[in-house]
């Protein structure tokens, strides 16, 4: 079964609008979770790096205070994408890691950002 | 950083065939190597993944080998059935550095009926 939870599953917002999208860790304390984003018939870009208790670690290019990104919890991290453009529209994935031991990254079911 | 590279972006296959998947890494230093399965819409699902201490794992009809010394590592599907259709991305790691994933650029996969 799913180890890995997102909520929504897709949005529909308005430009300027702030989104926040939930990634949850069943079952297992993460005190590590990446956020990714994936364009249609591309690959995932990872965006920054969720650490519990501390400032996330963003990708070059990403711009942290648009991608606000807090990881208050061992099971749950959010990204929320403020002042959203159509172009921040995307499949947004989160992941979780060490899992049993192992580096392994497992991933949640995504959720669909469309901004008109 | 790390580079990966992926070859082919697509491939077709006959039912029953077999089909290879191959990447290319930079980093030396990268020591895991997992693959990633991912249907339309879905999300990407482990299917198999090794690590720097073995050249060859197998599940099933599933296989990965790795050749450290050239940096590449390939997938190997044989008996390939429709349901294996989906695109697939090789990814690299150091492990010591949390699971940073660098991923290659994805294989769509059609297996023809």
């Amino acid at each position: 079964g799913a180890v890995v939870s997102q909520h929504p599953s897709w949005v529909i917002c308005k430009s300027g609008t702030s989104v926040k999208i939930e990634c949850r860790s069943l079952d297992f304390q993460a005190t590590t979770m990446f956020w990714y984003r994936q364009f249609p018939k591309q690959s995932l870009m990872l965006m920054a790096t969720s650490n519990e208790g501390s400032k996330a670690t963003y990708e070059q290019g990403v711009e942290k205070d648009k991608f606000l990104i807090n990881h208050a919890s061992l099971t749950l991290s959010t990204l929320t994408v403020t002042s959203a453009h159509p172009e921040d529209s995307s499949f947004y994935i989160c992941s979780d890691t060490t899992r049993g031991g192992t580096d392994t990254q497992y991933f949640g079911p995504g959720t669909r950002l469309t901004v008109l | 950083g790390e580079n990966v590279e992926q070859h082919p972006s697509t491939l077709s296959v006959q039912e029953g065939d077999s089909a290879v998947i191959k990447c290319t890494y930079s980093d030396s230093a990268s020591n895991y190597f997992p693959w990633y399965k991912q249907e339309l819409g879905k999300r990407p699902q482990l299917i198999i993944d090794i690590r720097s201490n073995v050249g060859e794992k197998k599940d099933q009809r599933i296989a990965v080998t790795l050749n450290k010394t050239a940096k590449h590592f390939s997938l190997h599907i044989t008996e390939t059935q429709p349901e294996d259709s989906a695109v697939y991305f090789c990814a690299a790691s150091r492990e010591t550095s949390g699971s940073r994933l660098t991923f290659g650029e994805g294989t769509q996969l059609t297996v023809n009926p």
